[in-house]
């Protein structure tokens, strides 16, 4: 089953605009939550993370926010600029007390396409 | 500070063949996890390696294996290849509880099974 999804495969937003990348969960015991985000030919790059205690979290020119109640996170970019163009994945955490691991579970993705 | 180096790139087997990917993980780093990206799709995770033991592992058979070294370096190691193991190999370094700080990926290795 798909635990997290990202149900946008694409987007496209003007430079200068907002962009906004949305994340559905389906468990409530992930603790934590991550953005990645991958130019072709290259591994994913940590860009951002919240904890499920808190509700925003901003770095920069992105904000993640957190809607635990909807199971729900998005990714704000602003402003948008051509070298965001890349694809973005969600990803959460889940402790396995079995084995003690942060695994990471990761969406499908969705491509962001900034237009100069 | 060196990141995370992956070899080889790209690699061509025949399925039923056996095939070992590298990974040196980032300085620093005490945790290896090794993820499969089939097109399309987000990276799945494997298994992940602490302190040269297995440490959690994903729904994959048990012909996938791996190692990891003193050095905290790792391999991966697929037998019996099947057509569908063909995918993007991402190996990811990060420090045992820093959830928090993500987890460095390195650029991966293509694996094509004909």
């Amino acid at each position: 089953d798909q635990q997290v999804k990202q149900n946008s495969p694409s987007l496209s937003v003007q430079e200068g605009r907002i962009s906004i990348l949305n994340c559905d969960y389906t468990n409530s015991m992930f603790d934590y939550f991550l953005w990645y985000k991958k130019y072709p030919a290259e591994g994913p790059t940590f860009l951002i993370s919240i904890s499920s205690i808190k509700d925003k979290n901003e770095d920069g020119r992105f904000t993640v926010f957190l809607n635990k109640s909807a199971k729900h996170l998005s990714l704000h970019i602003v402003p948008s600029q051509p070298g965001d163009s890349a694809v973005y994945f969600c990803a959460a955490s889940a402790i396995d007390y079995g084995g003690a691991t942060n695994k990471l579970i990761f969406g499908t993705g969705t491509l962001l396409a900034v237009q100069p | 500070e060196t990141g995370v180096t992956q070899s080889p790139t790209h690699l061509i087997k025949t399925r039923g063949q056996q095939v070992t990917l590298r990974c040196s993980s980032q300085s620093g780093h005490n945790t290896v996890s090794w993820y499969q990206q089939a097109l399309g799709q987000g990276p799945q995770f494997i298994f992940q390696y602490y302190r040269e033991e297995e440490n959690g592992r994903g729904n994959f058979p048990p012909r996938f294996s791996g190692l990891q070294f003193p050095n905290y370096s790792s391999e991966l190691n697929v037998n019996a290849l099947e057509l569908d193991d063909s995918a993007l190999y991402l190996c990811a370094s990060s420090f045992k509880g820093a959830i928090n700080y993500g987890y460095t990926f390195g650029s991966g290795t293509r694996l094509t099974v004909v």
